[in-house]
């Protein structure tokens, strides 16, 4: 069975900071792996995502995720966050064994402060 | 991009009561549209997947009595929950897959804005 696990339930930095987020993995067969953003009461907002090719995925507002396969993690990056990036972030798996339905990490809060 | 939408936004009900929220592509064909329920600070806890024109395949321990899902026709899926309790009450989005040729996990979910339900 596939999983997701988002160690941290939040994460604080500095505005102008580099931001991690970490997110690390299991499932059998290919990773389908993605990022998405959540603002308060609403719907999720999709940021990258990982299906094969370079391991450094580049998706919206400035935000990167690098796939490494040895470590089966896929963490979020951004060299230098604002505080408009303050919001939950999840990190997903589409596993083909089940139809590429998302299984989603519990979530990290990400909290950027001025 | 691709839009999704949810009517209503928020709802109120009484205990007891049915609540209907609809689940819109609006400017796509979707194949399939999952339901999400999420909990205050935790994370999506899938429901159910429904095909346009077939029944919804709901996940274990989700009571398909309790949460009418119907997929009438590419664009709308419904999310009826029936006599409403309060243990109810929590944060409902749904998401829809585009139709398109090829492997479905190039094609990216779009997600609703969510629906708010309270029961009283």
């Amino acid at each position: 069975a596939q999983s997701v696990a988002q160690p941290e339930d939040q994460v604080n930095v500095a505005e102008g900071n580099p931001l991690t987020v970490k997110c690390t993995y299991s499932v059998s067969g290919n990773p389908y792996l993605f990022w998405y953003v959540q603002y308060p009461n609403r719907g999720l907002q999709f940021l990258l995502k990982y299906i094969t090719g370079d391991n450094l995925v580049k998706g919206s507002y400035g935000f990167e995720a690098e796939f490494n396969k040895s470590q089966t993690s896929f963490h979020l990056k951004k060299p230098s966050a604002l505080v408009s990036d303050s919001a939950l972030y999840f990190c997903a798996v589409s596993p083909e064994e089940r139809s590429y339905i998302p299984t989603f990490g519990r979530g990290t809060s990400l909290i950027v402060h001025p | 991009g691709a839009v999704v939408s949810q009517h209503p936004s928020w709802v109120i009900c009484k205990s007891g009561t049915s609540v209907k929220i609809e689940c819109r592509s609006l400017d796509f064909q979707a194949t399939t549209m999952f339901w999400y329920r999420q909990f205050p600070k935790q994370s999506l806890m899938l429901m159910a997947t429904s095909n346009e024109g077939s029944k919804a395949t709901y996940e274990q321990g989700v009571e398909k009595d309790k949460f009418l899902i119907n997929h009438a026709s590419l664009t709308l899926s419904t999310l009826t929950v029936t006599s409403a309790h309060p243990e109810d009450s929590s944060f409902y989005i749904c998401s829809a897959r585009r139709r398109t040729s090829g492997s479905p996990v190039y094609n990216e979910q779009f997600f609703g804005p969510g629906t708010r339900l309270t029961v009283l």
